[in-house]
């Protein structure tokens, strides 16, 4: 079974500055995507961005960036540039290619963005 | 494009009575969709999943339930809610082999 960990219960950062969040999962399996999903005070779940397990480049949306380190199990989420808006629980997630979709969560980390 | 509903978006209900919670999605057709249930300050626990009409799979063993009538709708239901139930419910939605889930606004329950 496929476990994911978030070490970081809560952090926080002034807004402008880069914050980045860790993640660490512990898979036997080769193909695999992993994410990171952002979930406001709203409580809706948003998907910020995406990683293949196949592609060597880390993934960027924006602001949003990742540094995948396969070997190392690691994948954590680099937001620069951070705004108040970005203020919420961020959790990492994994799915195995092989399976029916099913995500494992880690249990977040709160982030929260000082003026 | 495509949307996901769910309702209500808060409830209110005492112990041992009924649950019916519904999800919808627009925009797609034969969507996997599943059940989370979020405690307060926790991560998401899967619940159920579904991969078709008919088709559930459970992941925890409790006093829940989940069906399918339709392609596009998914609902949870309790005969006899405990205290235990109360939390924040998320359904999801994926397309086959897609594995990005998309999440509905959610349901805040309380038990009392």
């Amino acid at each position: 079974a496929q476990t994911v960990t978030q070490s970081q219960p809560e952090m926080s950062v002034q807004e402008a500055e880069t914050v980045t969040l860790s993640c660490t999962y512990d898979t036997s399996e080769s193909n695999y995507y992993l994410f990171w999903y952002k979930q406001p005070p709203s409580r809706q779940m948003i998907l910020v961005i995406r990683q293949e397990a196949y592609k060597q480049q880390n993934a960027t949306e924006n602001r949003f960036s990742v540094n995948f380190q396969k070997a190392a199990k690691s994948f954590s989420l680099k937001i620069s540039d951070s705004q108040l808006g970005d203020t919420a629980m961020y959790f990492c997630a994994f799915v195995s290619l092989f399976g029916n979709e099913k995500l494992t969560f880690g249990t977040g980390t709160r982030l929260t963005i000082i003026p | 494009s495509q949307t996901i509903h769910q309702w209500p978006a808060t409830l209110v209900q005492p112990v041992g009575s009924p649950l019916s919670l519904e999800c919808t999605v627009e925009g797609t057709s034969n969507p996997n969709l599943y059940w989370y249930r979020q405690a307060a300050g926790r991560g998401l626990q899967l619940l159920f999943y579904s991969v078709g009409i008919g088709q559930i799979s459970s992941e925890v063993p409790q006093n829940l339930s989940a069906s399918r009538p339709q392609d596009r709708q998914f609902i949870l239901s309790s005969k006899k809610l405990l205290l235990s139930d109360s939390g924040f419910y998320l359904c999801a939605w994926t397309k086959d082999f897609s594995y990005e889930q998309y999440f509905g606004p959610g349901t805040r329950l309380t038990v009392t």
